[in-house]
């Protein structure tokens, strides 16, 4: 069965600090899509990014980069010299081959950044 | 402007009276889906449809139904809606690339509150 983990409930920095949020999933097929997205204050949910099962690359845009790892079943996601707009609700998403069409989502971080 | 759109933003009904709740999109999109958010849950997905008149569960679909009779409308309908419906209810919708490898973009929400 699908599932996405993300065990952190609630974190709190300060400004200027580096923060990670944790992504664990688990899927039984080969092909498969992991996405991030953000859910500020506002309440709107902006998508992040994408990455697919064959590819563990790295990628770094900006303050944000991603750690998708295979091996783990994890795809992290850490956020350099946080800032206070980066308060939010981060969901880690996942949808396979598994014979349907469904997204899983975690049940999110909040990210709290303090001034 | 790409978007979707959800109406009502926020509704207040009673037990057992129907409603419905639309969702439009005018990016030509293939998939929709109808996503419930509660506090510690996360997003999890109602209904999801992959074309006209194809639907398909989620992981919560008990008291929902849905339809798709245009590709750019996907409304929710609660026949016969119940406390444990309160909830922020989104749309989102995507193209179809393989299985659902393109990210959703999603609407504004819906505050729904069943007394």
């Amino acid at each position: 069965a699908q599932k996405v983990t993300q065990a952190q409930t609630e974190i709190s920095v300060v400004e200027k600090e580096d923060v990670t949020l944790d992504c664990v999933y688990e899927t039984r097929d080969t092909t498969y899509y992991l996405f991030w997205y953000k859910q500020p204050p506002s309440g709107e949910l902006v998508f992040l990014i994408r990455r697919n099962s064959f590819d563990e690359q790295n990628e770094i845009s900006g303050r944000y980069s991603w750690n998708f790892q295979k091996s783990t079943s994890s795809f992290n996601f850490t956020i350099t010299a946080s800032q206070v707009v980066d308060s939010a609700v981060y969901f880690c998403a996942l949808s396979d081959f598994s014979g349907t069409y469904k997204y899983i989502f975690g049940t999110g971080t909040r990210l709290k950044v303090l001034a | 402007e790409a978007q979707v759109t959800q109406n009502p933003r926020y509704l207040i009904t009673v037990t057992g009276k129907k409603l419905t709740v639309t969702c439009s999109q005018n990016m030509n999109h293939e998939y929709m889906s109808w996503y419930r958010q509660d506090p510690g849950l996360g997003l999890r997905q109602i209904y999801y449809s992959m074309n006209v008149e194809v639907t398909d569960k989620g992981d919560v679909p008990e008291g929902y139904k849905v339809s798709r009779k245009e590709k750019r409308n996907f409304p929710l309908i609660l026949e016969s809606p119940s406390p444990n419906q309160t909830s922020l209810y989104f749309c989102a919708s995507s193209g179809l690339a393989g299985a659902t490898g393109y990210e959703q973009y999603f609407g504004p929400g819906t505050r729904l509150t069943v007394t």
